[in-house]
């Protein structure tokens, strides 16, 4: 299976630029996707296909990466933003995810 | 709108079988794929298998031939069924909408499970 690390967590300052990270055992292409999960809820689509924005998710939130380096951008962090963000790839099966990096703010 | 929602039990005994539906409404399931993800208490996610517009399924094979994934079109209702239970089955189950090439779009709220010995 395709392993996707991520940094544990991380924190960081209302209005200052954040970056998460997820790396892959192989290559994806760009069939990676990102979601957002707040406690006691389901995750929500950020991002796919690397650098897609989904519908009705703020501008703030951006994609880059292909091959095996993935980025998720929050620019700027707002509050709001304090959740836990998965990677999942979708190039080779079975689809998995990334341990989850989880987004504090100071 | 675009809507999923699990049902089944909170508590499940040991070695015994788990059932679960998600009930979707606003897609059809002939044109959309459904998957089934877990995430035990304070852990990641991970992807249990799918069922395919088309009819067919998929599974991860970490979970063998304990999982069976089936639909009912007309009730718009995709069933997960997983037999012998164990403990570290304890986990929130949700189905979510797949689109292609295999993102997922929409979720339901999840149902939480406890495998009990």
């Amino acid at each position: 299976d395709t392993v996707l690390t991520q940094s544990p967590a991380l924190a960081v300052s209302p209005g200052e630029r954040v970056t998460i990270s997820c790396r892959a055992s192989e290559s994806v292409s760009t069939l990676m996707h990102w979601y957002q999960q707040k406690p006691g809820q389901q995750p929500t689509l950020l991002i796919y296909l690397a650098s897609n924005l989904e519908s009705g998710v703020p501008a703030r939130f951006s994609g880059s990466g292909s091959g095996t380096d993935f980025t998720l951008t929050i620019d700027p962090v707002e509050a709001d933003d304090t959740a836990t963000y998965y990677c999942q790839q979708s190039w080779n099966d079975p689809p998995t995810f990334g341990g989850g990096t989880k987004l504090e703010l100071k | 709108q675009v809507q999923l929602k699990e049902t089944g039990p909170d508590l499940v005994q040991l070695t015994q079988t788990l059932s679960i539906t998600c009930t979707v409404s606003g897609f059809s399931l002939t044109t959309y794929n459904v998957h089934w993800v877990r995430q035990p208490p304070g852990k990641g996610l991970e992807w249990m298998g799918a069922m395919w517009n088309g009819g067919g399924t998929d599974y991860n094979s970490a979970f063998k031939s304990r999982l069976s994934i089936s639909r009912d079109t007309s009730k718009s209702q995709v069933f997960l069924k997983m037999n012998s239970l164990q403990t570290d089955d304890t986990a929130k189950y949700f189905c979510a909408r797949g689109t292609q090439p295999e993102y997922f779009d929409y979720w339901g709220q999840g149902v939480m499970v406890t495998v009990s010995s």
